[in-house]
């Protein structure tokens, strides 16, 4: 079993929806969740940065972090056609010397 | 600074030929990573140092991958005896020590043939 499951999709969703993507993982260790945004034959790219459990709101983005479930989700509000990349899940933990664990990314296309 | 930077961006190889990268991090980030990336996976942890010290190394990174990075600044993932298997795209990151200034690379990517 890997460490961060996240579901490769791929996601199609018309332009204006609201965009659900979510990760679970098994290692109760990690505190810090991240989400990264990748474009085709680029570098990841931070989006969203939570520590420990909670919500966190940037913009259209909104991060959630369960760790009693082990669960966590990114929603995009008004999804845009530029939105279409692939998003990552990654964790780490300070003990880890914050190397991060990734999922295998899901890519999200937006309709215009 | 314009972030971080790696080199070549492409490098296609035979099977059995070294082949060496380059990143070079955002200049005032301690710490620096190294990923490969296959396709339609998340990138992979590799190795990182903390200035010019390798602290950690995955068991992917077998006795034919060697990482250095002298005085703390630009690091180099050298791979030797090239395989197919090698065929990934290979990131670098840096940070000040938290995560939540990773920057990444464009990354090199690496066909064998």
């Amino acid at each position: 079993q890997k460490e961060v499951e996240q579901d490769p999709g791929p996601l199609s969703v018309p332009e204006g929806a609201i965009v659900s993507l979510n990760c679970t993982y098994s290692n109760s260790a990690f505190q810090y969740f991240m989400w990264y945004r990748q474009y085709s034959r680029k570098g990841p790219e931070l989006l969203m940065y939570t520590y420990s459990s909670g919500n966190k709101e940037d913009g259209r983005f909104t991060a959630q972090v369960d760790k009693s479930s082990k669960y966590i989700s990114l929603f995009i509000r008004d999804s845009q056609p530029s939105d279409s990349a692939t998003y990552l899940c990654a964790m780490s933990s300070l003990t880890g010397g914050f190397k991060t664990i990734f999922g295998a990314g899901t890519r999200l296309f937006v309709k215009a | 600074d314009t972030g971080v930077s790696q080199n070549p961006r492409h490098k296609i190889t035979k099977r059995g030929q070294n082949v060496t990268f380059r990143c070079d991090p955002i200049s005032e980030h301690n710490r620096l990573y190294w990923y490969r990336q296959t396709l339609g996976q998340g990138p992979e942890f590799l190795t990182y140092f903390q200035n010019e010290a390798q602290l950690e190394k995955s068991r992917l990174l077998s006795d034919r991958f060697s990482a250095e990075r002298p005085k703390g600044s630009f690091s180099t993932l050298e791979i030797q005896r090239t395989e197919q298997g090698d065929s990934a795209m290979y990131l670098c990151a840096s940070s000040l020590g938290s995560p939540d200034g990773y920057t990444f690379g464009s990354g090199t990517r690496l066909t064998v043939v």
